[in-house]
């Protein structure tokens, strides 16, 4: 039972452009959603978080938005960069103990 | 802080074969996570520990596998035996679970390869 979805498996966005990462899940007693960001060869890294009180999250050129009834969540890059260019990873957990991870979206920014 | 620490690196073993994949946490965080990723299913949750003990094993696929913290800083995880259908690429994690937004530190993954 997969309780985070990432439909997309990738995406390609010219830069300079937006880049919107989707993200669905099941689970309402999620309390935390994060996005990890992942170059080959390396571990996933923190990117952006956002808590379920909220419906929006903003650190620089990333932005978070919260649905709660549709339970959907995206990413949003405002301008896309080359090294924006990466597999972007849904993360969910209930207060720490068990994050669920989405099968993650390759972004692809063309210069 | 040198972060989450994971060796190998890589590992190529035959099939049958005992392998033991290790983690070192970050100094103070109290919660471990073993993920596996695979092109199909992305990351995994394998298993996870808080303050040492196992919480949750219900994605540990078989048996076969088993994963150990035998203390606050180190942990290991074991299959044996190994088969073709277990090459993937393994990631440990670390956090300070239980509060707010808490991030997983990941280490650099082993990539296993079984042949």
């Amino acid at each position: 039972d997969q309780q985070v979805k990432q439909n997309s498996p990738s995406l390609s966005v010219q830069e300079g452009r937006i880049s919107i990462l989707n993200c669905d899940y099941t689970n309402s007693m999620f309390d935390y959603f994060l996005w990890y960001k992942k170059y080959p060869a390396e571990g996933p890294t923190f990117l952006i978080s956002i808590s379920s009180i909220k419906d929006k999250n903003e650190d620089g050129r990333f932005t978070v938005f919260l649905n709660k009834s549709a339970k959907h969540l995206s990413l949003h890059i405002v301008p896309s960069q080359p090294g924006d260019s990466a597999v972007y990873f849904c993360a969910a957990n209930t207060g720490g103990f068990k994050t669920i991870f989405g099968a993650g979206t390759r972004l692809f920014v063309k210069a | 802080d040198a972060g989450v620490i994971q060796s190998p690196r890589h590992e190529v073993t035959e099939m049958g074969q005992e392998v033991t994949l290790r983690c070192k946490l970050i100094s103070g965080h109290n919660s471990l996570f073993w993920y596996r990723q695979t092109m199909m299913r992305g990351l995994e949750l394998l298993i996870y520990f808080n303050n040492n003990v196992p919480i949750d094993d219900s994605g540990m696929p078989e048996d076969r596998f088993s994963a150990k913290m035998p203390n606050a800083s180190f942990s290991t995880l074991k299959i044996q035996p190994s088969e073709p259908r277990d090459s993937a690429v393994y990631f440990c994690a670390s956090s300070l679970g239980g509060q707010g937004s808490t991030e997983a530190f990941f280490g650099q993954g082993t990539r296993l390869t079984v042949v």
